[in-house]
């Protein structure tokens, strides 16, 4: 079935650095991806959908300049938390469209746990 | 106001007894589909059922079913026989086919927790 890898699955970084967290299909080609934010103990907000080879559709509330998503090829989106602050603190979790998977195209990485200290 | 809404945060259901976890959304899209995931503490987003808006038939997945009363708005997961395995956070989401918009709607979650 269809796989979506997610690095790192935890990260601790200083407050003002940037961090970048990988989301990989790897099985098939996702034209489309997605990147969530969960707070703990809270639903899932969508943060924004990357399309290969075209900018980011951010949500309303989201900053594009802080959460830079960049999604060069068809199998592979980044999304870099720029001079991260605690309140990026949260679970970034990535899921990727491929319409022969179960979930009728929606297959979700195990997540990153973003602390910035 | 809230596309979906799950209004039970937190259940405690014995062991081998059939749960309910409910789910409500509001879209004034035709098409649309409704998700239910499940959620462990490692955190990963597990899928397990889903019904589209056209379908007739409630979906059945092994265990789980969907109550689906579309003039309700209701789309609750029905887990049979629950296992302890079952504990975790469960997550009812949408997509609506018509806006052009694709990532999906999250309810709150419900925690449920299996006591043997």
């Amino acid at each position: 079935g269809a796989v979506v890898s997610q690095h790192p699955s935890r990260v601790i970084c200083k407050s003002g650095t940037s961090v970048k967290i990988e989301c990989r299909s790897l099985d098939f080609q996702a034209t489309t991806m997605f990147w969530y934010r969960q707070f703990p103990k809270k639903s899932l907000m969508l943060m924004a959908t990357s399309n290969e080879g075209s900018k980011a559709t951010y949500e309303q509330g989201v900053e594009k300049d802080k959460f830079l998503i960049n999604h060069a090829s068809l199998t592979l989106s980044t999304l870099t938390v720029t001079s991260a602050h605690p309140e990026d603190s949260s679970f970034y979790i990535c899921s990727a469209r491929d319409w022969q998977a179960a979930g009728y195209g929606y297959t979700f990485g195990s997540g990153t746990r973003l602390t910035v200290v | 106001a809230q596309k979906i809404t799950q209004t039970q945060p937190g259940m405690f259901v014995q062991e081998k007894e059939a749960v309910t976890l409910d789910c409500t959304y509001d879209t004034s899209d035709q098409s649309y589909g409704l998700f239910w995931y499940k959620q462990p503490s490692s955190g990963e987003m597990i899928f397990l059922i889903y019904q589209g808006s056209y379908d007739e038939q409630n979906a059945t997945e092994g265990r789980y079913s969907l109550n689906f009363q579309k003039a309700r708005k209701s789309a609750n997961l029905v887990i049979s026989a629950s296992q302890l395995g079952d504990s975790a956070m469960y997550f009812c989401a949408m997509r609506e086919l018509g806006g052009g918009a694709d990532g999906l709607t999250f309810g709150k979650g419900t925690h449920l927790i299996i006591q043997p």
